[in-house]
This record gives C-alpha cells, sequence and structure tokens, in this order.
C-alpha cells in the first residue's frame, strides 16, 4: 500500500527565515502523483502543486518551491522568506490507483508557525 | 462558481442520532471524495465515487454511508452516530481521466461534527 512520511510534526521559524518540509513517500506504482496541499487556521484546504512521477524537475513558485528526487522518494516543499501568513499545516499526499479508481493517501502533516 | 459545498458547517449529535452531511460540487468532475480529519492524524478517505451511481469504501467506511444519484451531489450518512465520529468531514471532487491522470482534488470548507 502507498504510504506517506511528513516526519516533523512541528516547526517554528521567525519571519524571513527559510523552511523546508520533509516528504518522504512509498509506492509501488510505476506511475504516480504527488502533491502538496495548505490548510491554514481557517481549516479549508487550498492545493498548492501535482507533480507526476515523470517529471523530476524542480519547480518554483514565487516563495515556494518543490524538490522530487525519486531516488530518495521524497517530495520536499522549501518556503523562502517565510511570512507569518504562511503559518498552516501542510500536507503531503500520493496518488494510489487500483482497479482504475484513483485516491489520495495523505500523510499526517506538518504544523508551520512562522512568528513575527 | 461556487466549487465544493457542504451543509451544516457545524453540527453536535446525540448518541444515536442519524444525519446526512451534504455536499455539491459545480465544476462537472465526475469523482468526488468524503473524508475525515481528526487532529494530529491527517486525511482518512471514508467514501469515494467515480461518477453518477459508483459508490466504493475508502479506508474507514463504517457507521457511514453514500448515495451519487447525481453529478453533482455527494451526500454522506451517518446513522446511530458514536462519540468515534466526532471529527472534521471534507468532501473533495475532481477531474477524472480515462488514461489515469491524476488531477488535483479541490475541497469544500468542512463540517464540523460533535457527538456527545
Amino acid at each position: 500500500a502507498q504510504k506517506v512520511t511528513q516526519a516533523q510534526t512541528e516547526i517554528s521559524v521567525v519571519e524571513k527565515e527559510d523552511v523546508t518540509l520533509d516528504c518522504v513517500y512509498e509506492t509501488r506504482d510505476t506511475t504516480y502523483y504527488l502533491f502538496w496541499y495548505k490548510q491554514p487556521p481557517s481549516g479549508e484546504l487550498v492545493f498548492l502543486i501535482r507533480r507526476n512521477s515523470f517529471d523530476e524537475q524542480n519547480e518554483i513558485s514565487g516563495r515556494y518551491s518543490w524538490n522530487f528526487q525519486k531516488s530518495t522518494s521524497s517530495f520536499n516543499f522549501t518556503i523562502t522568506a517565510s511570512q507569518v501568513v504562511d503559518s498552516a499545516v501542510y500536507f503531503c499526499a500520493l496518488s494510489e490507483t487500483q482497479g482504475g479508481s484513483e485516491k489520495l493517501v495523505f500523510g499526517k502533516g506538518t504544523k508551520l508557525t512562522v512568528n513575527p | 462558481n461556487a466549487g465544493v459545498t457542504q451543509t451544516p458547517k457545524f453540527r453536535i449529535l446525540k448518541i444515536g442520532q442519524s444525519m446526512t452531511l451534504q455536499c455539491t460540487q459545480d465544476m462537472n468532475h465526475n469523482y468526488m471524495y468524503w473524508y475525515r480529519q481528526d487532529p494530529g492524524m491527517g486525511l482518512k478517505l471514508i467514501y469515494y465515487s467515480v461518477g453518477a451511481g459508483i459508490t466504493d469504501k475508502g479506508e474507514v467506511p463504517n457507521g457511514y454511508n453514500v448515495s451519487r444519484s447525481t453529478t453533482e451531489d455527494f451526500p454522506l450518512r451517518l446513522e446511530l452516530a458514536a462519540p468515534s465520529q466526532t471529527s472534521v468531514y471534507f468532501c473533495a471532487s475532481s477531474y477524472g481521466s480515462p488514461r489515469q491522470h491524476f488531477y488535483e482534488q479541490y475541497f469544500g470548507p468542512g463540517t464540523r461534527l460533535t457527538v456527545t
């Protein structure tokens, strides 16, 4: 079965620091997708990025960047120059396909607190 | 375009009562999902549907039922509520492709349910 491990339960940084959230996954699928979601204190889940297993290029979107390394089964997320508004729980997720259906397996999340 | 909507936002149930959590999406997505989120535990899949008339169990289906009579609606029924069902419930939807490209899921705002 698929598994996603986010070993960092909580991280606390001071504004403007860079911070990396780790995500390690296990899968037997040859083709799979990885995702990151943000859950701010208001509670909604916000989609951040989708990456398929054939695309190992790193991605940058403003202050956010993602490092996908198939060799270590990791899909880490870095926030550069963190801001208070980045405070949230961040979830990494992995696709699971069974008999044509599509499901997501979520990690337990990393709670990021950015202090002013 | 409202996305995914859920009602109610909050509900308190007594043990043994029943209720239906409503979920509607207006994005014409064929895939819909129900998750529960317990503190520190990430999201766990309760049920999902790949199209109208088709549903399947997820990781934690016991105590719940679903139906999918239309593309837009995917209600979740709790029968004989128990304290273990106290949680935040999220509905999500996604586009499903016959070629198994796994697209991101869009989440509703959640329903906070307390069973006492």
